[in-house]
């Protein structure tokens, strides 16, 4: 049973646009969640994260919403850079245990 | 501060070898997870280690052990090593009471 989905294997947009990246859970009991992003060759690095307590955490260009009654959280972008161009996790957090989804692989094109 | 680091970087054996790979955390923090990284697999966590007693532990066989140490470096072993075991082995520490995970550039281990 996978407790956190990112259904969109990969995602593909222009330079100055909008991402937006998705992700699912099942279990009500995280309560914090977590974006990494990974370059090849690289660990995992945080990007941004958001207590289930809130809706929306910002920063700089990266927002993150939560969406707790229909168990979504997304992760947007604005403006996407070329430099954005990496393997985005996200992680759901349960009494200290760290859950991932499988990974978006997003690229932006210039 | 220096980051996570793992050894060695990269690692070939043959199916029915072990193999043990190591960790160091960032200075101060005490616990240590260990994920596999297979293509299309996302992370799948093995188990965390804090103040060398195994907190957590994944739904791996028990060929893949690990271990930590007073200084909180953390090794992890598998044995009888099969061809599906070649993956990416990432190491991450974090704060007592943290939730943000640090990782190191990861081994990747692949078995011919």
């Amino acid at each position: 049973d996978q407790q956190v989905k990112q259904n969109s294997p990969s995602l593909s947009v222009q330079e100055g646009r909008i991402s937006i990246l998705n992700c699912d859970y099942t279990n009500s009991m995280f309560d914090y969640f977590l974006w990494y992003k990974k370059y090849p060759a690289e660990g995992p690095t945080f990007l941004i994260s958001i207590s289930s307590i809130k809706d929306k955490n910002e920063d700089g260009r990266f927002t993150v919403f939560l969406n707790k009654s229909a168990k979504h959280l997304s992760l947007h972008i604005v403006p996407s850079q070329p430099g954005d161009s990496a393997v985005y996790f996200c992680a759901a957090i349960n009494a200290g245990k760290s859950t991932f989804g499988d990974g978006t692989t997003l690229t932006v094109k210039p | 501060k220096a980051g996570v680091t793992q050894t060695p970087r990269y690692l070939i054996k043959t199916r029915g070898q072990q193999v043990t790979l190591s960790c160091s955390p960032i200075s101060g923090h005490r616990s240590v997870s260990w994920y596999q990284q297979t293509p299309g697999q996302g992370l799948q966590f093995l188990f965390e280690y804090f103040s060398e007693t195994q907190r957590n532990k994944g739904n791996f066989p028990g060929r893949f052990s690990g271990r930590q140490f007073s200084n909180s470096r953390s090794e992890m072993n598998v044995s009888t090593l099969e061809l599906g075991d070649s993956a990416l082995y990432l190491c991450a520490s974090r704060l007592p009471g943290g939730d943000t995970q640090y990782f190191g550039p990861g081994t990747r281990l692949t078995v011919l």
